[in-house]
């Protein structure tokens, strides 16, 4: 299994529309989440941090969920400049900044 | 401004023929690593380190080198590059409160 795993779409959604991705990770211990955004053949960005009460930063949203060991996040009223790829990505335990990257999930909104 | 420059961004090279992609951070972050991205399977970690003369391997280390002699470079050698180290190549440095991983544009090399 591997260790961060994520849907790897491609998600194609018209502007305005809600959208949510999920990922699993596998380790029970790890202690910090995150979503990453990437552009295509640009670097990863950080977009959000993922918080055990969940979090909200304008039209995105992100829930973490321990006992099923999964992170989601939401994206409302989809923007065209959303269209991206989103990384999950996952500390190792006992390193903190030892993170695990998911695959990512491809988004693209259209007019 | 504070970023994470790679060098060459770019590269074309042969197999057998020693090459070096740098990186240097100038946010004074204590942890930098390595990753390649490959289609389908994200980015892999491959050599990390902790501070200055500390390094470790990560998931794929095979094949690859690194140096941590100064705290703003980190430097991937690959002694001997063979076709199947064709990839994206990202550096990544972050300090230890934030976690947040700083990436540099990236280095596309292919080996023929």
């Amino acid at each position: 299994r591997k260790e961060v795993e994520q849907d790897p779409g491609p998600f194609n959604v018209p502007e305005g529309a809600t959208v949510a991705f999920n990922c699993t990770y596998s380790n029970s211990a790890s202690q910090s989440f995150f979503w990453y955004r990437q552009d295509c053949r640009k670097e990863p960005k950080l977009l959000m941090s993922v918080y055990s009460s969940g979090n909200e930063d304008g039209r995105f949203t992100a829930q973490l969920n321990r006992a099923s060991q999964y992170i989601s996040l939401l994206i409302r009223d989809s923007k065209l400049s959303d269209s991206a790829t989103y990384l999950c990505v996952v500390n190792q335990p006992g390193n903190n900044n030892d993170m695990r990257f998911g695959a990512g999930t491809r988004l693209t909104v259209k007019p | 401004e504070a970023q994470v420059t790679q060098n060459p961004r770019y590269l074309i090279t042969v197999t057998g023929k020693k090459l070096t992609v740098t990186c240097s951070q100038n946010m004074n972050h204590e942890y930098m690593s390595w990753y390649r991205q490959d289609p389908g399977l994200g980015l892999r970690q491959i050599y990390y380190s902790m501070n200055v003369e500390v390094t470790d391997k990560g998931d794929v280390p095979e094949g690859y080198k690194v140096s941590r002699k100064e705290k703003r470079n980190f430097p991937l050698i690959l002694e001997s590059p063979s076709p199947n180290q064709t990839s994206l190549y990202f550096c990544a440095s972050s300090d230890y409160r934030s976690y947040e991983q700083f990436f540099g544009p990236g280095t596309r090399l292919t080996v023929l």
